[in-house]
């Protein structure tokens, strides 16, 4: 069955400093991935997407992640954090054409301190 | 980017009424829309596919009589949570596939927190 790890509930990082969020999949074939990010009582927003072609992928807002197909992951970077990414960032698998729901994962939340 | 909105942004009512959450999609043609639902501190839980033309797909142990969905046009779909009661509080959040040559990305409206007295 298709599903998504984000093993980390919470973390914290120092303004400035380096971010990766870790994401984990299980998936029978190449899957299509997701990066969302989710402010406080908002929507979710898209970060970045993979659906094929380069492994390492950028988003917006300074953001990219790579797909590592060995280890079944899809790991979240930022080289320098700012106080306004502190937020709740989902890694989610699919759909693709075939109509495979998207599954999200438990979602990481992102503390940043001065 | 594509823009996804919902109606209301939030809303109260009392427990035994219903109520209704409009999602449009305002620049582009979603001939799929989604809709969740997201406890606190929760991830998204998928509740129902909603396509064009068609009766919603709901997912298992979601109420299809309770949560009405409705996708008159390709442009708006609608919840509505009849005889709500405080059990139904949350956030709902919908989303529109936008189909584009091979690829397909959902896109998110900024969701809809319910809270039933």
């Amino acid at each position: 069955a298709q599903s998504v790890t984000q093993p980390d509930i919470h973390i914290t990082v120092s303004e400035g400093a380096s971010l990766e969020l870790r994401c984990n999949y299980s998936y029978g074939a190449t899957p299509y991935l997701f990066w969302y990010v989710q402010s406080p009582g908002q929507g979710l927003q898209l970060l970045l997407k993979y659906f094929s072609g380069d492994t390492l992928v950028q988003g917006i807002k300074g953001f990219e992640a790579e797909f590592k197909r060995s280890q079944s992951s899809f790991n979240l970077r930022k080289p320098s954090v700012h106080w306004s990414d502190a937020a709740e960032y989902f890694c989610a698998v699919g759909p693709n054409t075939g109509g495979f729901k998207t599954i999200f994962g438990a979602g990481t939340r992102l503390f940043v301190k001065a | 980017g594509a823009v996804v909105s919902q109606h209301p942004s939030r809303v109260i009512c009392k427990s035994g009424t219903s109520v209704k959450i409009e999602c449009r999609s305002l620049d582009f043609q979603a001939t799929t829309m989604f809709w969740y639902r997201q406890f606190p501190k929760q991830s998204l839980m998928l509740m129902a596919t909603s396509n064009e033309g068609s009766k919603a797909t709901y997912e298992q142990g979601v109420e299809k009589d309770k949560f009405l969905i409705n996708h008159a046009s390709l442009t708006l779909s609608t919840l509505t949570v009849t005889s709500a009661h405080p059990e139904d509080s949350s956030f709902y959040i919908c989303s529109a596939r936008v189909a584009s040559s091979s690829v397909e990305t959902q896109y998110f409206g900024p969701g809809t927190r319910l809270l039933v007295l």
